[in-house]
This record gives C-alpha cells, structure tokens and sequence, in this order.
C-alpha cells in the first residue's frame, strides 16, 4: 500500500535555529514527490518537487532532498513567518496525478 | 489572475441534506481534483478528473458525485449529507498529472448537523 508518513507532528524553534522536517514514503514506482506550505485557513501552496534519488532544490531558506525511501526539507535560519502546516505528497507510478498526502508536520518559529 | 475559486467558504447543512461545492480554475488546466481534510489526517482524494466529460473516483467517493461540463468548472455533489461529511474541501488543478504541482483552491469548510 502506498503512504506517506511525516515526523515529527509538531516542531516548534527559535528564530534563526536552523533543523530539518523527514517524509518517509512507500510508494510503487516514485514519479514525483512534492512538498507544501499550508498556512491556517488556507490551502495547500506548491513548493518543490523532485523526481529522483539525489535531487535536490531550493527556495529562500527551504531545501528540499529525497533518497529513495525519505525526503527532508531543511530549514536554514528560520523566521515567524515561516510557521506553517507542511505537507509531503507522493505520486505513484500509473496515476493520473492523484497524489498522496501525509499528515503535516507544524512548524512554529517563536522570535 | 484568479487561479482556482472554490465557493461557498463556509457552510452548515442538516442531515440529509444536499448541496453543490462549486469549484472553477482559470487556467486552462485539464486535471482537476477534489480533497477533503479532516484534523489530523492526510487530504484524501475522493474524486478527480482529466478532462471534460472525464471523472473518476479517488480514494473516499462514497457520498458524493460530481460532474466535469466544462475544462474551467468541476461542482462537487454532496448528496443526503452525514455528520462524517463534516470537513474542509479543497478542489485543486494541474495542468499536468500533478508533476508541476496542483493549484489549490481556499476551502470550503462544511459541517454536517
């Protein structure tokens, strides 16, 4: 069965410390996994996705990476602003774009 | 440039009831999707679609029905609504197989009394 599962739930830092979110998925032939931004009230936003083990991509202080079983999105230096739901989704191979969604982790940045 | 418009926002049905989440995109795309959100959980996929005239189920379809007249428009149908319909609704597109990321509508939060 196909899944995704994110961890931690929750994770609450101080401005500017940096750390690291982790998607872990188990998936029939990977085409895609994608990370989002959520912020409360609101939809998901589209941040990255990556196709292949070794990729990596970057947006302002957000970087993701994938291997081939996890995906990390590193958040270097992170500010208030950056508190948000983020969502990791994965597309398997033979789907017509429907994309699988684990639960979130919460990131809270305290000034 | 409008992206993807769900309407209403809000809204509380009485058991039993039906109503129509409307969804419409402006940009052309041809995938088109809807999700539910319950607290907690992952979005879960109940239907989608890949073009007009073209519909199929996703993951949780039961209770629900929709329709795909037009490339812009994909109206989600609750029918005879449940407490376990209570959650927030987010239609999305692509203009691909999800590879260059859906465009998620804002939400329609229903609940079921």
């Amino acid at each position: 069965e196909d899944q995704v599962t994110q961890s931690p739930e929750a994770l609450r830092l101080q401005e500017g410390e940096s750390s690291s979110l982790n998607c872990s998925y188990t998936v029939s032939g990977l085409r895609g996994l994608f990370w989002y931004r959520q912020d409360p009230g609101k939809g998901p936003e589209f941040l990255f996705t990556l196709y292949s083990a070794g990729e990596e991509k970057e947006k302002e202080r957000l970087k993701a990476t994938l291997t081939k079983k996890e995906s990390f999105l590193h958040i270097t230096a992170p500010k208030p602003e950056d508190s948000a739901t983020y969502l990791c989704a994965v597309q398997a191979g033979g789907s017509q774009g429907n994309l699988i969604f684990g639960k979130g982790t919460k990131l809270s940045v305290k000034p | 440039n409008a992206g993807v418009t769900q309407t209403p926002k809000f809204r509380i049905l009485k058991i039993g009831q039906s109503m129509t989440l409307q969804c419409t995109q402006d940009m052309n795309h041809n995938y088109m999707y809807w999700y539910r959100q319950d607290p907690g959980m992952g979005l879960k996929l109940i239907y989608y679609s890949v073009g007009a005239g073209i519909t199929d189920k996703g993951e949780v379809p039961n209770g629900y029905n929709v329709s795909r007249s037009t490339t812009e428009d994909f109206p989600l149908r609750l029918e005879l609504a449940a407490p376990s319909q209570t959650s927030v609704y987010f239609c999305a597109s692509s203009s691909r197989t999800g590879g260059y990321g859906y465009t998620f509508g804002s939400g329609t939060r229903l609940t079921v009394v």
